[in-house]
C-alpha cells in the first residue's frame, strides 16, 4: 500500500459525458501527478501540481483539466469523454522537497488506478 | 524531445543477474535518467535514477555508459516477485517546466 488513495476504482460512462477523478496523496505530500495508462499509448504523464500550483504539463488533451485543493486532494477532469479515452489512470505523489522544481529528485507513489470504460 | 528505446521483452531465471539496457542516443547534459517498474495489476514504482554515475540501492544498480547514451538496470538475483514491466525515462528539467519521456517499457519474465 502506497498511502495514495484513488477513487472510484472503476468507473464506466459514455461518450460525451463528464467525469471526475479524485485523488490523495500520502500525508505530508504536496506534488500530485497523474498519468494515463492505455494499452496502445503506453504510459503517459498528464499534469503535475505542486502545493495548488500547475507544476508542468505532459500529453494532456484540451478536454481535460486537473485542480489541486488546498488539503492536497487532486481532481482530474475529463470532459467530452472518447472511446479512446478508456484507460487507467494513475495518481502519483511525492514530498516535493524541492518546491516541484525538480519533482523527479522525489521518489513517487503510485495509487492503485481508477479504470475509466467509456462506452 | 530525448527518446529511449528498450528490448520490449526479456526473460531471466530466478536467482540469476538481469542486465535490462535502455537506449538513449539523444540524451542531453541536464536528462536525468530514472527506472520506474509496474508489477501485474498495480501502479509504478519507483526503482532507481542517476545522471553520470553508476547508482547503487537496495533494489537495484543503475550503470550509465560514459557518454550517457545508454544505461542499464541491474538486477542482482532476479526472484519472481521482479517480474514486471521496467521503464526507462528520461527527465529534462528545463526550469520550472519539464518534459518526461517514457520508453515503451521492457517485460521481464522470471522463470523459476
Amino acid at each position: 500500500d502506497s498511502g495514495v488513495t484513488q477513487t472510484p476504482k472503476h468507473l464506466i460512462t459514455a461518450t460525451g459525458q463528464r467525469v471526475t477523478l479524485r485523488c490523495s496523496p500520502r500525508s505530508g505530500d504536496l506534488s500530485v501527478y497523474w498519468y494515463q495508462q492505455s494499452l496502445d499509448q503506453g504510459l503517459q504523464f498528464l499534469i503535475h501540481y505542486y502545493n495548488g500550483e500547475e507544476r508542468a504539463k505532459g500529453n494532456i488533451l484540451e478536454r481535460f483539466s486537473a485542480q489541486q485543493f488546498p488539503d492536497l486532494h487532486s481532481e482530474l477532469n475529463l470532459s467530452s469523454l472518447e472511446l479512446g479515452d478508456s484507460a487507467l489512470y494513475f495518481c502519483a505523489s511525492s514530498e516535493g522537497l524541492t518546491g516541484g522544481a525538480l519533482p523527479w529528485w522525489d521518489t513517487q507513489y503510485f495509487g492503485p488506478g481508477t479504470r475509466l470504460t467509456v462506452l | 524531445d530525448a527518446k529511449t528505446t528498450q528490448p520490449n521483452s526479456m526473460e531471466s531465471n530466478e536467482e540469476e543477474p538481469v542486465h535490462l539496457p535502455c537506449n538513449h542516443s539523444t540524451i542531453s547534459g541536464t536528462d536525468y535518467i530514472h527506472w520506474y517498474r509496474q508489477l501485474p495489476s498495480q501502479g509504478p514504482e519507483y526503482v532507481i535514477h542517476g545522471l553520470t554515475s553508476n547508482v547503487n540501492n537496495r533494489m537495484a544498480s543503475l550503470a550509465i555508459a560514459e557518454d550517457r547514451k545508454s544505461s542499464t538496470l541491474i538486477l542482482h538475483r532476479a526472484t519472481l516477485r521482479d517480474a514486471a514491466v521496467y521503464y526507462c525515462i528520461l527527465l529534462n528539467s528545463g526550469g520550472s517546466n519539464y518534459k518526461l519521456t517514457f520508453g515503451k517499457g521492457t517485460l521481464l519474465t522470471v522463470n523459476p
